[in-house]
């Protein structure tokens, strides 16, 4: 059972535009939301974090956009560099998961073009 | 601080070996997690350690699988009797913190033949 899913598996963006990518979550008891960033051969690496007490959480070029009512999320990369192009997680928690456990969505291949 | 190690990258076996994977964590880090990777996936929790004790086990995780952690430094996972569905990208995280941004390790991949 898919709890948190990213329905596109890939984006292509020019180098300079916004990048937007998308997640979507079932479990109304999630309130912790992850986005990770994977190059390959690498582990996924930590990109930016946003509690579901907020609405948005920016970290210089990169903003995460928590909509609960929704069940939505989405993380906005401005402007985007050719070294943005890597594989995007969303990942989630809930209360009972304080400890660490998170729930990861299929992943967004992105690919910053010139 | 070199991270998060995990021992070997690879590994190809043969269906029915036994293999095991170490894990290295950064050493302030008292939480570790093993977490799978198949392609086109994002990373599946396998099991979790507080220090020493393992606290949580996924249900998806059969009894060929086992995880230590002695003294609440580095963590083995062995897969006992592999099977071709077994091979994945086998990942260890840690973290000194709640709710998660851990440090991944760059993975052990399975292949089963």
């Amino acid at each position: 059972d898919q709890q948190v899913k990213q329905n596109s598996p890939s984006l292509s963006v020019q180098e300079g535009r916004i990048s937007i990518l998308n997640c979507d979550y079932t479990n109304s008891m999630f309130d912790y939301f992850l986005w990770y960033k994977k190059y390959p051969a690498e582990g996924p690496t930590f990109l930016i974090s946003i509690s579901s007490i907020k609405d948005k959480n920016e970290d210089g070029r990169f903003t995460v956009f928590l909509n609960k009512s929704a069940k939505h999320l989405s993380l906005h990369i401005v402007p985007s560099q050719p070294g943005d192009s890597a594989v995007y997680f969303c990942a989630a928690s809930g209360p009972t998961d304080s400890w660490g456990k998170l729930q990861f969505g299929a992943g967004t291949q992105v690919v910053v073009t010139p | 601080d070199t991270g998060v190690s995990q021992n070997p990258r690879h590994k190809i076996t043969k269906r029915g070996q036994n293999v095991t994977f170490r894990c290295d964590p950064i050493s302030e880090h008292n939480r570790l997690y093993w977490y799978r990777q198949t392609l086109g996936q994002g990373p599946e929790f396998l099991t979790y350690f507080q220090n020493e004790a393992q606290l949580e086990k996924s249900r998806l995780l059969s009894d060929r699988f086992s995880a230590e952690r002695p003294k609440g430094s580095f963590s083995t996972l062995e897969i006992q009797r592999t099977e071709q569905g077994d091979s994945a990208m086998y990942l260890c995280a840690s973290s000194f913190r709640d709710r998660g941004g851990y440090t991944f390790g760059s993975g052990t991949r399975l292949t089963v033949v």
